[in-house]
């Protein structure tokens, strides 16, 4: 089946416009993590939502960030008023169930950068 | 918060060698240790992962192994291909928070033929 997609999957952008990256995680996945890969880094954990609990908000590095994820499924991420550290690679995750199942499938990123 | 470490940052093998990368983690409730691989400009993918109710686990040429006590888990990937060179991260969670995983810096792998 289809598996976590992205999009877009560049983007360049001027500092200080705000941006939207989007999630499509797979079909029937409660959770979904946004996490944050900078260049020659490890991969950041920003965001974390199961079903319709509240999100974990708790990996987010400023007010700047937020999400949302509409009907339990797509999520965007919104960064407002984009500073050049905030370029990285922006990745989605989902898995099944968190309690019973492991696994975190990616997706391929959206590579954010702020000119 | 959960802080884990990852050595060597890279690693350099001839084809048929073994490859071990090793990591720690802080969280002694952590439970969960999973080992992704990510090729350039891919998605990172699941390779192999361990529970902390087991000391090891092998998969064909790839094997893990946590030790608890010590806080440390390893990758061992044996008779090394041109296929392995990736950048490799292991992570680290726990139930209680839904899995959230805490990802090592990398290890970035180069097997020479």
């Amino acid at each position: 089946g289809a598996g976590v997609s992205q999009s877009p999957s560049n983007k360049v952008t001027e500092k200080g416009k705000d941006v939207e990256l989007r999630c499509d995680p797979i079909s029937g996945h409660t959770a979904l993590y946004w996490y944050r890969q900078s260049l020659g880094q490890g991969l950041e954990f920003l965001i974390y939502f199961q079903g319709n609990s509240a999100p974990d908000k708790s990996g987010l590095p400023s007010d700047r960030f937020s999400a949302e994820r509409t009907g339990g499924s797509v999520s965007t991420l919104t960064i407002q008023r984009t500073q050049q550290e905030d370029s990285a690679v922006y990745l989605c995750a989902s898995s099944l169930r968190p309690q019973s199942s492991y696994e975190q499938y990616f997706g391929p990123g959206t590579r954010l950068t702020v000119t | 918060g959960e802080n884990v470490e990852q050595h060597p940052s890279t690693l350099s093998v001839q084809e048929g060698d073994s490859a071990v990368i090793k990591c720690t983690y802080s969280d002694s409730a952590s439970n969960y240790f999973p080992w992704y691989k990510q090729e350039l400009g891919k998605r990172p993918q699941l390779i192999i992962d361990i529970r902390s109710n087991v000391g090891e686990k092998k998969d064909q040429r790839i094997a893990v192994t946590l030790n608890k006590t010590a806080k440390h888990f390893s990758l061992h990937i044996t008779e090394t291909q041109p296929e392995d060179s990736a950048v490799y991260f292991c992570a680290a969670s726990r139930r209680s928070n839904d899995y959230k995983l805490s990802f090592g810096a990398g290890t970035t792998v180069t097997v020479r033929a």
